[in-house]
């Protein structure tokens, strides 16, 4: 079983429409929980931390469940340039290392 | 914010080759860099762990003799390829902790290699 499960997807989408996407991981010692946007051919960029009370940043609302070991992540009114590849990214137990998921791909249709 | 560059940002060598990448710190002194790779539609992958002036922790699976890393000072790391096949073509990517802010990893804009 992978350590970060996602949908690979992908989700394709029209504009405004709003998206989600999930993840599930595997550690229950995991402590830090984060996503990433990886555009193609760059590199990833940390779009957001996620907590368990849940945060917002802009259109941008991610969700964490320690309980059930599930992250989440909705995109509202999806824009043109929210088309990326979406990375679920866990800080592992007491190590300081990323473990990535594989990514879930959005297409924001116009 | 902390900036990382690599260089360089792409290569294409012959196989049996050496290919070395730099990463750098540009504005901060990082005390651990990481070194990953991406196969295509694949996730990163942590290949190693570098702090500086000592050896590498190396994840399990990447062989030490052919990934050499060498992490001289608090903002330059190196990676060299030994002896690459076309097996090694990937996109690899460095990240860095600055020591005032372990929590946060800057990641370096990849090197795409590809082994002919």
């Amino acid at each position: 079983r992978k350590e970060v499960e996602q949908d690979p997807g992908p989700f394709n989408v029209p504009e405004g429409a709003t998206v989600a996407f999930n993840c599930t991981y595997s550690n229950s010692a995991s402590q830090s929980f984060f996503w990433y946007r990886q555009d193609c051919r760059k590199e990833p960029k940390l779009l957001m931390s996620v907590y368990s009370s849940g945060n917002e940043d802009g259109r941008f609302t991610a969700q964490l469940n320690r309980a059930s070991q599930y992250i989440s992540l909705l995109i509202r009114d999806s824009k043109l340039s929210d088309s990326a590849t979406y990375l679920c990214v866990v800080r592992g137990g007491a190590t300081n290392k990323l473990i990535f998921g594989t990514g879930t791909l959005l297409a924001v249709q116009p | 914010g902390a900036v990382v560059s690599q260089h360089p940002s792409w290569v294409i060598c012959k196989s049996g080759t050496s290919v070395k990448i730099e990463c750098r710190s540009l504005d901060f002194q990082a005390t651990t860099m990481f070194w990953y790779r991406q196969f295509p539609k694949q996730s990163l992958m942590l290949m190693a762990t570098s702090n500086e002036g000592s050896k590498a922790t190396y994840e399990q699976g990447v062989e030490k003799d052919k990934f050499l890393i060498n992490h001289a000072s608090l903002t330059l790391s190196t990676l060299t390829v030994t002896s690459a096949h076309p097996e090694d073509s990937s996109f690899y990517i460095c990240s860095a902790n600055e020591a005032l802010s372990p929590e946060t990893q800057y990641f370096g804009p990849g090197t795409r290699l590809l082994v002919l």
